[in-house]
């Protein structure tokens, strides 16, 4: 069974400034799907990035970046230059090639501070 | 503009008994999925669909029942058999066989106990 672990319940960052959020997963499927959510207070869940197991390079949106280690099933968040807007609850899932489950992470609540 | 429409979004149900929340889709997707979301718990699966007239179980479909008569429509009812239903509901869809394709979410509706 697929397993998605966000191990910071809650984080800070100054504005800015950068910061990671973490997020491993276990999964035996060989092809699989990573996906960052972004949930702000308004509560409405909104995509931040995806990754394909598949393939090797990082992907990349504007200030929002991952660090996607396949041995290690480690899939970080990198958010460049914080800003007040990106306070919220970051959600990271997975989701197995041919399936239609997504597995979320317990999410982790970023602040970021003036 | 095509997206999730979930209404409503505050609802209270007294003891015993059932409520359906309701949700709505125009993006012609083929999968449409409920979750509850609890403080510190993320995300967790009640039930999912992947076509018309056809759905699966998640993780905490005890105390819930579901119908996908048409593409369109994924209603979700809170039978009284759900002892603790005060939580917050987000149903989303996503393309059929697509799995680099993510989810997309509705607003929300927040149900509480009178």
């Amino acid at each position: 069974a697929q397993t998605v672990t966000q191990s910071q319940p809650e984080m800070s960052v100054q504005e800015a400034e950068t910061v990671t959020l973490s997020c491993t997963y276990d999964t035996s499927e060989n092809n699989y799907y990573l996906f960052w959510y972004k949930q702000p207070p308004s509560r409405q869940m909104i995509l931040v990035i995806r990754q394909e197991a598949y393939k090797q390079q990082n992907a990349t949106e504007n200030r929002f970046s991952v660090n996607f280690q396949k041995a290690a099933k480690s899939f970080s968040l990198k958010i460049s230059d914080s800003q007040l807007g990106d306070t919220a609850m970051y959600f990271c899932a997975a989701r197995a090639s041919g399936t239609y489950k997504y597995i979320f992470g317990t999410g982790t609540r970023l602040k970021v501070l003036a | 503009d095509g997206g999730i429409t979930q209404s409503p979004k505050y609802l209270f149900r007294k003891e015993g008994q059932n409520v359906t929340l309701s949700c709505e889709q125009n993006l012609n997707h083929d999968a449409m999925y409920w979750y509850r979301q609890d403080p510190g718990q993320g995300l967790r699966l009640i039930y999912y669909s992947q076509i018309v007239n056809d759905f699966q179980k998640g993780d905490i479909a005890e105390g819930y029942s579901v119908s996908r008569e048409k593409k369109e429509s994924f209603p979700l009812t809170v039978t009284s058999a759900q002892k603790n239903p005060t939580a917050f509901y987000l149903c989303a869809s996503s393309i059929q066989g697509e799995s680099n394709q993510p989810q997309h979410f509705g607003d929300g509706t927040r149900l509480s106990i009178l």
